[in-house]
């Protein structure tokens, strides 16, 4: 069974410009989560999805960052337009249920994303 | 709010030493703690967990044990080898809740 992936595993943009990350989490997994690591900070929560749907995005940080899961299966999270403070590791978590809790999360290597 | 305070690195040891690195939290209930590792150039990977007071997760010779009078959550181990370096990050998830509440990560570095 393939984990977790993402793409791409490094990024360097300018300032102003736009990135998109992309998460193929397990299949069949109906949850996916995207966290992220400021370097030298812990790793934080940014959103939860549940299958398609929004379950919880409480922890992004502004309007500048979009999260999309189209058809329940891989999601993408754009950054647009990016800022100095948005470099940073930005892992990406699959598990399994419905409901969400309880269940083991599987996490990608993340994506390395370096704004200049 | 919750939170996890874990020691700060890196933590520097030679093969075989005894390991422990320190981890704290705040939570509101009664969460669930994990211990996370990360490999070079891979995924946070479970490395253990303790879903209630002094339950002991192991795993690959690790051990933490769920102490909610001091609400701490310290790993260890007994021996470590050079396989073993990587970064350790603590965290706990809430009951009822599915996302993670992280530490700042740990660095471990072992030496032959």
């Amino acid at each position: 069974e393939a984990g977790v992936t993402q793409f791409p595993s490094h990024s360097v943009i300018e300032k102003g410009q736009t990135v998109t990350l992309r998460c193929d989490p397990i299949s069949g997994h109906d949850n996916l989560y995207w966290y992220r690591r400021v370097m030298g900070k812990e790793i934080k929560f940014l959103l939860h999805f549940v299958k398609e749907s929004k379950q919880d995005e409480s922890g992004m940080p502004n309007n500048r960052f979009l999260a999309e899961r189209t058809g329940g299966t891989y999601s993408t999270l754009k950054v647009q337009p990016a800022e100095l403070e948005d470099s940073g590791v930005y892992f990406c978590a699959s598990s399994r249920g419905l409901a969400g809790g309880g269940n083991e999360q599987f996490f990608g290597p993340g994506t390395r994303l370096t704004v200049l | 709010g919750n939170s996890v305070t874990q020691m700060e690195g890196p933590v520097t040891l030679s093969e075989e030493a005894f390991l422990t690195i320190n981890c704290t939290y705040t939570a509101t209930g009664y969460p669930s703690l994990f211990w996370y590792v990360q490999y070079p150039g891979e995924g946070l990977q479970l490395l253990l967990k303790a879903t209630k007071a002094d339950d002991k997760g192991s795993n690959k010779g690790f051990e933490a044990t769920y102490r909610k009078e001091t609400t701490s959550f310290h790993l260890e181990k007994g021996s470590v080898q050079v396989s073993d370096s990587a970064v350790y990050f603590c965290a706990l998830r809430r009951g009822g809740y599915s996302t993670l509440t992280f530490g700042k990560g740990t660095m471990l570095l072992v030496s032959p």
